[in-house]
């Protein structure tokens, strides 16, 4: 089993500032990774994944994140935010490889509130 | 590409009707879609699994003759809430998995308030 750990809740920023969003996973096998964005009453879109590689990932929107197998972290960043990234973060893990359960865990989600 | 929709978005109905909703991949086959239950401020709760042609495969306590998920085609998958009450009120979202790319892609989701 894995879990995945979001630890902010909510995070205010200024516009044009960076920001990140942390991301923790435990597992017992190898995972992929991704991070997915809901703008309100709406559904979650991909904003990027980690399944094997290079451990700098770049998604869309701008946003980043880079794969630490010793720390297992996976960290969600953007150099600079805009009003319009104010949304809802959610990070995600499932076992990698064929023949695992293709059922993902979801962390909590992290709001991302951007102020002008 | 990899595009899911769900029907309705919107749906407010009285305590103890039933509500179907939905979901269907629009530009692919999806031998796998998932349900999830979602709500204010919180993370996904998945409800079950739904293969094609066959039963679908609820979580922990999903009550399974609450909600019912028919996945009838590489396509189409139902979720109806039998009985609905007011705690039956939530956002429903749905997903598919292409397998190959490991990823799911989800529908908009649907607000279910009931009265």
């Amino acid at each position: 089993a894995q879990s995945v750990t979001q630890l902010d809740s909510q995070v205010p920023v200024f516009e044009e500032a960076p920001v990140e969003l942390r991301c923790n996973y435990s597992s017992s096998v190898s995972v992929y990774l991704f991070w997915y964005v809901q703008y309100p009453n709406q559904g979650l879109q991909l904003l990027l994944k980690y399944l094997s590689g290079s451990t700098l990932v770049k998604g869309i929107n701008g946003f980043e994140a880079e794969f630490n197998k010793s720390q297992t972290s996976f960290h969600l960043r953007k150099p600079s935010v805009h009003i319009s990234d104010t949304a809802e973060y959610f990070c995600a893990v499932r076992p990698g490889g064929a023949g695992g359960s293709y059922i993902p865990t979801f962390g909590r989600g992290t709001s991302l509130i951007v102020h002008p | 590409g990899a595009v899911v929709s769900q029907h309705p978005s919107r749906v407010i109905c009285k305590s103890g009707t039933s509500v179907k909703i939905e979901c269907r991949s629009l530009d692919f086959q999806a031998t796998t879609m998932f349900w999830y239950r979602q709500f204010p401020k919180q993370s996904l709760m998945l409800m079950a699994t739904s293969n094609e042609g066959s039963k679908a495969t609820y979580e922990q306590g999903v009550e399974k003759d609450k909600f019912l998920i028919n996945h009838a085609s590489l396509t189409l998958s139902t979720l109806t809430v039998t009985s609905a009450h007011p705690e039956d009120s939530s956002f429903y979202i749905c997903s598919a998995d292409l397998g190959y790319t490991y990823e799911q892609y989800f529908g908009p989701g649907t607000r279910l308030t009931v009265t």
